[in-house]
């Protein structure tokens, strides 16, 4: 079955532009997270869904990112007045439910990632 | 300090060997544990769970212990294919589940 997509799959911007991210997560899955990972770093969490709704917010860097999900399904990631720090590669996973138990059902299947270039 | 540490590695180690990962983490209300591995510029996939009595997968043996707040992973009889960079993951009950991930132990195989 088709996995999570993520769209577009590169982006450059310059400094100060607006960008949109979108993640396409499998189908029924009802948990959605966002990442980043810069260069050579590990994965820094952003924010996650559970259905439409994000319990946890703390993980956006500022107030210029913000997110949301509707239908259940698609997420976008939206990034204003973008900064040379902002470069990274955005990814997005999905996973059954996000209960936080140690499952098969929170499995966390991740897409190829968006790269995200501010000049 | 970091929610989750592990040594960066670089490990070489040739093939047939013996590897074990460590991975600390300080909340103390972490939940569950996993082990994702990620290849180079690539997305991360999950390797496996970890329980609390431990569990094998193969040549993957993980193992949790939450007094001293840390897990790790041992792979038996390396593989080329095991070059990777592995992935330490948390998820702790901060209100909603946070997943956080380690930087990441980096691992190359030799032949």
């Amino acid at each position: 079955g088709a996995g999570v997509s993520q769209s577009p799959s590169n982006k450059v911007t310059e400094k100060g532009k607006d960008v949109e991210l979108r993640c396409d997560p499998i189908s029924g899955h009802t948990a959605l997270y966002w990442y980043r990972q810069s260069l050579g770093q590990g994965l820094e969490f952003l924010i996650y869904f559970q259905g439409n709704s994000a319990p946890d917010k703390s993980g956006l860097p500022s107030d210029r990112f913000s997110a949301e999900r509707t239908g259940g399904s698609v997420s976008t990631l939206t990034i204003q007045r973008t900064q040379q720090e902002d470069s990274a590669v955005y990814l997005c996973a999905s996973s059954p439910r996000g209960s936080g138990r140690a499952s098969s059902y929170n499995e966390q299947f991740f897409g190829p990632g968006t790269r995200l270039t501010v000049l | 300090r970091k929610e989750v540490e592990q040594d960066p590695g670089p490990f070489n180690v040739p093939e047939g060997a013996t590897v074990a990962f460590n991975c600390t983490y300080s909340n103390s209300a972490s939940q569950s544990f996993f082990w994702y591995r990620q290849d180079c510029r690539k997305e991360p996939k999950l390797l496996m769970s970890v329980y609390s009595s431990g569990n094998e997968d193969g040549r993957f043996t993980a193992q949790l212990n939450r007094a001293s707040q840390y897990i790790s992973l041992l792979i038996r009889d390396s593989k080329l294919s095991d070059s990777a960079t592995y992935l330490c993951v948390v998820i702790a009950n901060t209100g909603g589940f946070k997943t956080i991930f380690g930087a990441g132990t980096r691992l190359f195989v030799k032949a």
